[in-house]
């Protein structure tokens, strides 16, 4: 497996202003996913985030809401941006490792509460 | 579209007995089929996975088998203890990505 960590741990942050996620791994990544787990509820995908191109988003989510940066193979991040309290949620980053197959782990989250 | 149905959303079972969740999918291409175990305040751990060219699959007490004409996959917890208590995920993999489903909660009395 491989170290994933994920800063901040978590945050509260007020309603209009915007957060940034970071994501690192310290192993070779094929793939690197963004997810979001409201309360109680399952783990929907946000985007895989793409090594130097346009992250690809799944439906429901948009570029100007949840930009996505993935500057090298092992580090991307999330923006939340123009938050609102709907987007208290938990943010997870997933990878698939280099000659991994199609196992995804998980980095350890980041709690965010918006006010 | 893709979707993955998850059952029961809640499970409540007695120290020592066994435990069944059961999942199906919706797309016949899956060939990927994860379960992943979430403790409270942590992250999704994968415990077990399973291949379309396989029908079952053991780790000590817990077995996933899949069939693949009815399209669903089931996870089997044997001998449960307190510490098997947490939210269970089932998953398909379609395409590129993990489709997750709704999750289990099991509770393992002592």
């Amino acid at each position: 497996s491989a170290v994933i960590s994920q800063k901040p741990s978590r945050d509260i942050c007020q309603r209009g202003t915007s957060l940034t996620i970071q994501c690192q791994v310290d192993s070779q990544v094929t793939m690197m996913f963004w997810y979001r787990q409201q309360p109680g509820q399952s783990l929907t995908l946000i985007a895989t985030a793409n090594q130097g191109s346009e992250a690809t988003y799944e439906s429901g989510f948009v570029i100007d809401k949840f930009p996505i940066s993935r500057p090298n193979l092992t580090f991307s991040t999330l923006t939340v941006s123009n938050m609102s309290p709907e987007d208290s949620s938990i943010y997870l980053c997933s990878v698939i490792l280099a000659g991994g197959g199609e196992t995804q782990y998980f980095g350890p989250g980041t709690r965010l509460l918006v006010l | 579209g893709e979707n993955v149905e998850q059952h029961p959303s809640t499970l409540s079972v007695q120290e020592g007995d066994s435990a069944v969740i059961k999942c199906t999918y919706s797309d016949s291409a899956s060939n990927y089929f994860p379960w992943y175990k979430q403790e409270l305040g942590k992250r999704p751990q994968l415990i077990i996975d399973i291949r379309s060219n396989v029908g079952e699959k053991k780790d000590q007490r817990i077995a996933v088998t899949l069939n693949k004409t009815a399209k669903h996959f089931s996870l089997h917890i044997t001998e449960t203890q307190p510490e098997d208590s947490a939210v269970y995920f089932c998953a398909a993999f379609y395409g590129n990505k993990l489709v997750f489903g709704a999750g289990t909660i099991l509770r393992v009395k002592s």
